[in-house]
């Protein structure tokens, strides 16, 4: 139980474009959704914090209008890399939770962004 | 602020060995402590997580961890290690910030290597 797919596993876009990456909890209610960006040989690093039907929360730093996030169902949350660039190639890692805590995150397997 | 400091980048061990990775945190209040292991191409696993009470928490696969508050450290560890625990193994410690938001905060990972 506790499963999170993402989707694409991995996508190579053109400098100027934007790219969508979908987050699904397949087997349970996600209440809270968490995106994460991972640099090579880094550690994870926490983008934003959303709650279904509500606005995401932005880690300091974060650009709101580059990275759109939408929690419109339980089981779904969209992040958005809008006019995409070479600096914001990356791993990016979604991760669930039954519980507005988030005490316990379940990871999915990421997203390999890769900007031309 | 929290942080969390693995020491350790990579280490290798032979199979059947003992293991243990290093953890220590920084945090005003009682932590929420986890340990996660990240294969290849897959997402992030839970391996185990301390809340409180026993500060000796049994997690899957047969690793074990350590709270002690003194050392604000949370160690990892297992008796004998399989060639199929080679991957990187995060720390997090969990806790609020700016009120009711949960977060995260990761180790930057250490790379387990198992050598036959």
């Amino acid at each position: 139980g506790a499963v999170v797919s993402q989707h694409p596993s991995w996508v190579i876009c053109k400098s100027g474009t934007s790219v969508k990456i979908e987050c699904r909890s397949l087997d349970f209610q996600a209440t809270t959704m968490f995106w994460y960006r991972q640099f090579p040989k880094q550690s994870l690093m926490l983008m934003a914090t959303s709650n279904e039907g509500s606005k995401a929360t932005y880690e300091q730093g974060v650009e709101k209008d580059k990275f759109l996030i939408n929690h419109a169902s339980l089981t779904l949350s969209t992040l958005t890399v809008t006019s995409a660039h070479p600096e914001d190639s990356s791993f990016y890692i979604c991760s669930a939770s039954v519980s507005t805590r988030g005490d316990t995150q379940y990871f999915g397997p990421g997203t390999r962004l890769t900007v031309l | 602020a929290q942080s969390v400091t693995q020491p350790d980048i990579h280490i290798t061990v032979s199979e059947g060995a003992s293991l243990e990775l290093r953890c220590n945190y920084s945090y005003g209040a009682t932590p929420y402590l986890f340990w996660y292991v990240q294969s290849p191409g897959q997402g992030l696993q839970l391996l185990l997580k301390y809340f409180s009470g026993d500060t000796l928490v049994q997690g899957i696969k047969g690793f074990e961890a350590e709270f002690k508050r003194s050392q604000s450290s949370f160690n990892l560890r297992k008796p004998s290690v399989h060639w199929s625990d080679a991957a990187e193994y995060f720390c997090a410690v969990g806790h609020y910030s700016g009120g009711s938001n949960y977060k995260l905060t990761f180790g930057k990972g250490t790379l387990l290597t198992v050598n036959p």
